[in-house]
């Protein structure tokens, strides 16, 4: 079974800095198929990225994720004050378990 | 516009039974595979349960033989039965929509409702 490891844990940034999140993987994760969601506090995750580096539905572009095999990042642009929030990695693919990585918090 | 709506949630004693329910609307519920994420207080997202169109289950090693997914096409409601619960099952228990129609993958879930909390507690 895949693990998923985030780093760092904690990211302490400022509005229009760029944050660089880090998603590592224990073993090669098939097709590339890692998601990002964004989760803030007493709310659902929000889907972000799939398939590494693919945008969801109504995602700005300063969000943008990439790499492949093991190691894979996402990139949030010029940060704004609603990007302040937990961010989570996932493999998925053709069989579970689907994985999380234990989350980034992007904090002022 | 899709709507996941959780309920079921509640206290319940180590050792007891409850039944999640997840009332989808605003899209073709058969076309879809539907997960259940957790997450306990504090803490991270841990994808539970997984059921595509009419099969069967698959289950995170931590619940199996424990939770039984299912889900009711003619209705559009998917549930899980928790049995033998433990206070490391106090979570809040998400209702996940695959992205992608059915085919042959576990995809990453597009949209998610609020969750029902479950305590296991004495």
């Amino acid at each position: 079974e895949i693990v998923l490891t985030q780093s760092p844990a904690t990211l302490s940034l400022s509005p229009g800095e760029r944050a660089t999140l880090s998603c590592r993987a224990s073993q090669s994760v098939t097709r590339n198929y890692v998601a990002w969601y964004q989760q803030k506090p007493g709310q659902a995750p929000r889907l972000l990225i799939y398939g590494a580096s693919s945008r969801a539905t109504d995602i700005p572009d300063r969000f943008s994720g990439s790499g492949s095999g093991t190691d894979f990042t996402l990139t949030i642009n010029r940060l704004e004050a609603e990007d302040f929030a937990v961010y989570y990695c996932q493999q998925y693919g053709p069989s579970p378990p689907l994985i999380f990585g234990g989350g980034t918090k992007v904090e002022i | 516009e899709v709507q996941l709506l959780e309920s079921g949630g509640g206290l319940v004693q180590p050792g007891g039974s409850l039944r999640l329910s997840c009332a989808a609307s605003g899209f073709k519920f058969s076309d879809y595979a539907m997960s259940w994420v957790r997450q306990a207080p504090g803490k991270g997202l841990e994808w539970v349960a997984g059921v595509h169109g009419p099969g069967e289950g698959l289950y995170a090693e931590s619940v199996k033989g424990r939770f039984t997914i299912s889900r009711d096409n003619s209705k559009s409601i998917m549930y899980l039965q928790l049995s033998s619960l433990g206070v490391e099952d106090t979570a809040i228990y998400y209702c996940a929509k695959d992205a992608v129609k059915l085919n042959g993958v576990w995809d990453p879930f597009d949209h998610w409702g609020q969750g029902t909390l479950v305590t296991v507690s004495s």
